[in-house]
C-alpha cells in the first residue's frame, strides 16, 4: 500500500463547476499537508499549505484536512479553464521528506 | 530571482550513454532536491542535500545514479550507463528550510528519453 493515495483521473468538468480533489494517507504522523499545481510541461508549484487539521481558504481554493480519517481535500469554486492542470497532494512530518500523491489531471471545459 | 534553473530541458540519448543533468538552485536556499516523475510512479524523491551535503539518497534507484553538489549554486545528477527505463522528467527543487516545513520551488524539469 502506498503511503499516499490519489486518484490520477483524468477529471473533466464544465467551467464554473465546483471541483473536489482528494487524497488519503496511511501515516498518522503527517503534520503538514500541501497541494501543488503542475501545468503541462512545467514544474509543480505550491498552491495551498495546511498544518494539522482544519480548513484553509485562499480565494476560490479551499483545503481541508481530516486527520481522524486520514483524508485531505482541495475544493475549487467557480472553476476556470486556467485551472486545468495536474494537482498533486503532498504531506510530511517535520524535517522528513515530503511524500507526493500521484497527481490528478484536471480539465475545465469552457 | 530567476527561480530554479535546469539544463538541458530535453535530452535524448542512447542506452549505455552517460547522462548529466544540471541544476542551479535559488540563491540562499539551503536545501536542494532531485525528483523523478513518471506516469506510472508519479513524483519520487531521489536525493536531497542540505548545505551541499547529501542527507538522504535512499530514493536513488541504483548505483548507476549519482548526484553531487560541489557548491551552493550548482548540482548535478548523473546516470551512467543510462537505460530506457530511466526515461522520465527529472526535476530539481530548492527550499529555504527543510522539507515539510517549507515551500519547495521546482525547476522546469529535464525531459530525458533513453532509446
Amino acid at each position: 500500500q502506498k503511503e499516499v493515495e490519489q486518484d490520477p483521473g483524468p477529471l473533466s468538468v464544465p467551467e464554473g463547476a465546483i471541483v473536489s480533489l482528494n487524497c488519503t494517507y496511511s501515516n498518522s504522523a503527517f503534520q503538514y499537508f500541501m497541494w501543488y499545481r503542475q501545468y503541462s510541461r512545467k514544474g509543480p508549484e505550491l498552491l495551498m499549505y495546511t498544518y494539522s487539521s482544519g480548513n484553509k481558504e485562499d480565494g476560490r481554493f479551499t483545503a481541508q484536512v481530516d486527520k481522524s480519517s486520514k483524508y485531505i481535500s482541495l475544493f475549487i469554486r467557480d472553476s476556470q479553464p486556467s485551472d486545468s492542470a495536474t494537482y498533486l497532494c503532498a504531506m510530511g512530518k517535520g524535517a522528513q521528506k515530503l511524500v507526493f500523491g500521484q497527481g490528478t489531471r484536471l480539465t475545465i471545459n469552457p | 530571482d530567476a527561480g530554479v534553473i535546469q539544463s538541458p530541458r530535453h535530452e535524448v540519448t542512447e542506452m549505455g550513454q552517460e547522462v548529466t543533468l544540471r541544476c542551479k538552485p535559488i540563491s540562499g536556499h539551503d536545501y536542494l532536491f532531485w525528483y523523478r516523475q513518471t506516469m506510472m510512479r508519479g513524483l519520487e524523491l531521489l536525493i536531497y542535500f542540505n548545505n551541499n551535503v547529501p542527507i538522504d539518497d535512499s530514493g536513488m534507484p541504483e548505483d548507476r545514479f549519482s548526484a553531487k553538489m560541489p557548491n551552493a549554486s550548482f548540482s548535478t545528477l548523473k546516470i551512467q550507463p543510462s537505460e530506457p527505463r530511466d526515461s522520465a522528467v527529472y526535476f530539481c527543487a530548492s527550499s529555504l528550510m527543510g522539507l515539510a516545513l517549507d515551500t519547495q520551488y521546482f525547476g522546469p524539469g529535464t525531459r530525458l528519453t533513453v532509446l
